[in-house]
């Protein structure tokens, strides 16, 4: 089965400072990765994916994630962080073994606060 | 290109009452995805249509189930609803594997 964990219920960061928000994974085949951002009263925005290759991965709104398959980690960063970044934010794994299909396991999410 | 909408936004239910709620995927997406949003259970899978077919099936009871139709749409239902089933209800698409688009939700409350 596979399984996400988010350790930080929340985090808080200075604006202008660098933020992490950590991500560890457990599937039983390759693993396909990926951060979603949710603002409140919304869905779940897309903001990067890990399928293969490159293991630094660049996505929207200046962020990027680190795929280390050692660590089973796929942590989200951003070298500066702005208010408007304060959100939740969703990692998710899906795993190659389970099918053609699109089902991901998301973690319990981790709440970034950026303070001026 | 309109993104997934969701209907209604925001619905209120009594205990056993049944409830449908509906999705419309992006244009040309073909896979749906249902996902349960609460705050103790976290985001879960609920269940993925393709091709007006089930491809994938999360761990609900069978209170929960859904359809896609020949154009996409897709509509989930509740049946005999209960107090824990009040949750942000989330709905994706996809065109291919590995990129879905999530629609707005929608909140249910059973009283």
């Amino acid at each position: 089965a596979q399984s996400v964990a988010q350790p930080e219920d929340q985090v808080n960061v200075a604006e202008g400072n660098p933020l992490t928000v950590k991500c560890t994974y457990s599937v039983s085949g390759n693993p396909y990765l990926f951060w979603y951002v949710q603002y409140p009263n919304r869905g779940l925005q897309f903001l990067l994916k890990y399928i293969t290759g490159d293991n630094l991965v660049k996505g929207s709104y200046g962020f990027e994630a680190e795929f280390n398959k050692s660590q089973t980690s796929f942590h989200l960063k951003k070298p500066s962080a702005l208010v408007s970044d304060s959100a939740l934010y969703f990692c998710a794994v899906r795993d190659e073994l389970t099918g053609g299909g699109n089902k991901l396991t998301f973690g319990t999410g981790t709440q970034l606060k950026v303070e001026l | 290109k309109a993104g997934v909408t969701q209907t209604p936004r925001y619905l209120i239910k009594t205990r056993g009452q049944q409830v449908t709620l509906s999705c419309s995927p992006i244009s040309g997406h073909r896979s749906v995805s249902w996902y349960q949003q609460t705050p103790g259970q976290g985001l879960q899978f609920l269940f993925e249509y393709f091709s007006e077919t089930q491809r994938n099936k999360g761990n609900f009871p069978g209170r929960f189930s859904g359809r896609q139709f020949s154009n996409s749409r897709s509509e989930m239902n509740v049946s005999t609803l209960e107090l824990g089933d009040s949750a942000l209800y989330l709905c994706a698409s996809s065109l291919q594997v590995n990129e879905q688009f999530f629609g707005p939700g929608t909140r249910l409350t059973v009283l």
